[in-house]
């Protein structure tokens, strides 16, 4: 079972819908990573978090460190939005400069 | 600043070949990072580099692989001889060493075994 593990694995959303995915980790960790990767693109960090909220732009993380879970939310979403989602972790036994552990990413995919 | 740049972006060989692998991570960056990932399966972390330093080499999968980061600048992945199973992507992140810091990944180099 991995340490990491992100649902849905797909999502279909039709344009302006508010979207939801999950992420959750059985270790502790000092830092949670959300990554966005477009087909045949590399990988964009979306946020870093270890505890709260954070918000940019129509996206939305937020980190429940008792729970060892974690959402990302993109509000009024956009075709634009369609790339495969990537839920990291670093372990907690590990300060700066520490490895990631990887869920197997959830393609989202909005239709106009 | 120039992001974490990696070489070649696709790369298609014949089992039994060898294949470099170039990242270039953000100038200053101390820590790099290979990562891989294998059809269907989630990114797996291969090693870590602290200037020309292996911190932690414990992902990589077997001695057919062979990393080197000389002069703590530019690292190389080099797979030799390859097997059908390398096929994958690979990336490239660096961070710098404060704490607390995002690591920057690369656009990844797309490696097909024939």
């Amino acid at each position: 079972k991995n340490e990491v593990e992100q649902s849905p694995q797909n999502l279909t959303a039709q344009e302006g819908e508010f979207i939801t995915i999950n992420c959750s980790y059985s270790v502790g960790i000092s830092a949670l990573h959300w990554l966005q990767q477009h087909p045949g693109g590399g990988i964009v960090s979306l946020f870093m978090l270890s505890s709260g909220k954070k918000k940019h732009g129509r996206l939305i993380a937020t980190i429940n460190i008792q729970e060892k879970h974690s959402s990302l939310h993109i509000t009024a979403s956009h075709p634009r939005d369609s790339a495969v989602y990537i839920c990291a972790v670093r372990a907690f036994k590990e300060t700066s400069g520490s490895r990631l552990t990887f869920g197997e990413g959830t393609q989202l995919t909005v239709n106009p | 600043e120039a992001g974490v740049t990696q070489f070649p972006s696709h790369s298609v060989i014949e089992k039994g070949q060898t294949v470099t692998l170039r990242c270039d991570p953000i100038s200053g960056h101390d820590n790099l990072y290979w990562y891989r990932r294998v059809m269907g399966k989630e990114i797996k972390f291969l090693l870590h580099f602290v200037k020309e330093s292996k911190q932690d080499e414990s992902g990589m999968p077997n001695n057919r692989f062979l990393a080197e980061r000389t002069g703590g600048t530019y690292s190389t992945l080099k797979v030799q001889p390859a097997e059908l199973e390398d096929s994958g992507v690979y990336f490239c992140a660096s961070s710098d060493d404060r704490a607390r810091q995002p690591q920057h990944f690369g656009d990844g180099t797309r490696l097909s075994i024939l």
